[in-house]
């Protein structure tokens, strides 16, 4: 039973443009939920994470936005760039302890010059 | 500032053998944890370590196994391999034990290919 969704194996987007990436959980004890993007051949590299207690957060170029009661949250790249190509992971943590983050299959961003 | 560092980035074995990978943190952080990452798929939590010890284990069988040593670095061994272990294993440090808050981060991986 997967905790955390990503229903979108695939993305293709046009430089310039909006890019968003949506993400679903199940748990309810879900509190703290990060963004992670992943190159070929390296590890994940962290991108921006939100709080359980705020809806949005900002960093850059970057947002993500949460709406507990929908148990989704979405990444916004705005605007997009070739540079951003890439496989994106949803995580999401139970409690502060252990930091035993649940991550989703992964969303592949195409960003088309 | 040197990263998370693992060892080896490739290796290639047979099933029923045995491997260890082996993990460096980041500076500063104490706590090591390690995911594997089958094709397709995100990274699954293996298990964690602080102070040496297993803090948390996901829903891996006990083939798994780890280590910590004093200087926070880590080891990973699978015994038994079976086909299906063939994965990408990430380790991932984080700041010390018990901070609220904060990211993983990771190194770039082992690729273990079983056959």
């Amino acid at each position: 039973d997967q905790q955390v969704k990503q229903n979108s194996p695939s993305l293709s987007v046009q430089e310039g443009r909006i890019s968003i990436l949506n993400c679903d959980y199940t748990n309810s004890m879900f509190d703290y939920f990060l963004w992670y993007k992943k190159y070929p051949a390296e590890g994940p590299t962290f991108l921006i994470s939100i709080s359980s207690i705020k809806d949005k957060n900002e960093d850059g170029r970057f947002t993500v936005f949460l709406n507990k009661s929908a148990k989704h949250l979405s990444l916004h790249i705005v605007p997009s760039q070739p540079g951003d190509s890439a496989v994106y992971f949803c995580a999401a943590r139970e409690g502060n302890y252990g930091q035993n983050f649940v991550f989703g299959p992964g969303t592949r961003l195409s960003v088309l010059p | 500032d040197a990263g998370v560092t693992q060892s080896p980035t490739h290796l290639i074995k047979t099933r029923g053998q045995q491997v260890t990978l082996r993990c460096s943190p980041k500076s500063g952080h104490d706590t090591v944890s390690w995911y594997q990452q089958a094709l397709g798929q995100g990274p699954q939590f293996i298990f964690q370590y602080y102070e040496e010890e297993e803090r948390q284990r996901g829903n891996f069988p006990d083939r798994f196994s780890g280590h910590q040593f004093p200087n926070y670095s880590s080891e990973l061994n699978v015994n038994a391999l079976l086909l299906g272990d063939s994965a990408l294993y990430l380790c991932a440090s984080s700041l010390p034990g018990g901070s609220q808050g904060g990211e993983l981060f990771f190194g770039e991986g082992s690729r273990l290919t079983v056959l």
